[in-house]
């Protein structure tokens, strides 16, 4: 059954805290992505992937880390630094970077509240 | 930057009425995209549209592209229940990175 996996779909963490989101993929595709989701406001990207050992900015990197050490996995750091990570975190993929021509498939997303 | 606007943010609709949402940029659009998202879940594609004046009918749902290909709509004919949710058009940058906009919010009253 192929697909993209969150986990986990809630988490709460203390402020000053580093967290690690897992997103795995197991449908091949070369390019991974990760958005924030706030209420009213659309998807805004974080970080992506156009091919395993590479990753780039999007336009709300700061705060976030990222790794792309193998092609099924992405995973999203949210660090100490980040202002307001209380948020709704979907990690995406699609066959390739081209992003004119391919639909992006969403995980189920991880719910985050930093208290 | 690239900004994708949508209106109207919430669409309140009556079981069976008919309705429409509405997508623009502030610049030219190679294709746009539309995804579906249930309460409590995830965006799901539903469509691409590339060619400018492009429309494309998935049942009662009918996408446009505008023929400048800096507008687009949804429009939904005879709503139901399953059609909750909020729908997102998204477009690349001039980078290639997609710019979601805000969604529009569909509650439907049975």
């Amino acid at each position: 059954d192929g697909g993209i996996t969150q986990s986990p779909k809630y988490l709460f963490r203390k402020e000053g805290q580093n967290v690690t989101l897992s997103c795995e993929q197991n449908l091949n595709h070369d390019a991974m992505y990760w958005y924030r989701q706030d209420p009213g406001q659309g998807l805004r990207l974080i970080y992506y992937s156009q091919i395993v050992n590479d990753f780039q900015k999007g336009d709300i990197a700061e705060g976030y880390s990222v790794s792309r050490e193998k092609k099924e996995s992405f995973p999203l750091t949210v660090t100490s630094a980040q202002k307001n990570p209380t948020a709704f975190y979907l990690c995406a993929s699609s066959i390739s970077w081209d992003q004119s021509s391919y639909e992006q498939y969403f995980g189920p997303g991880t719910r985050l509240t930093v208290t | 930057g690239q900004q994708v606007m949508q209106i109207p943010q919430y669409q309140h609709v009556q079981e069976g009425e008919d309705f429409t949402t509405y997508c623009n940029s502030s610049t030219t659009l190679s294709n746009i995209q539309w995804y579906k998202q249930r309460p409590g879940g995830h965006p799901v594609f539903l469509i691409q549209l590339v060619k400018s004046g492009e429309v494309k009918k998935q049942k009662r749902l009918t996408f446009q592209f505008g023929e400048a290909k800096k507008n687009s709509s949804l429009h939904i004919t005879a709503t139901q229940t399953t059609d909750v949710g909020t729908y997102f058009c998204a477009g690349p940058d001039s980078w290639g990175k997609l710019q979601f906009g805000a969604g529009t919010q569909v509650v439907v009253t049975p």
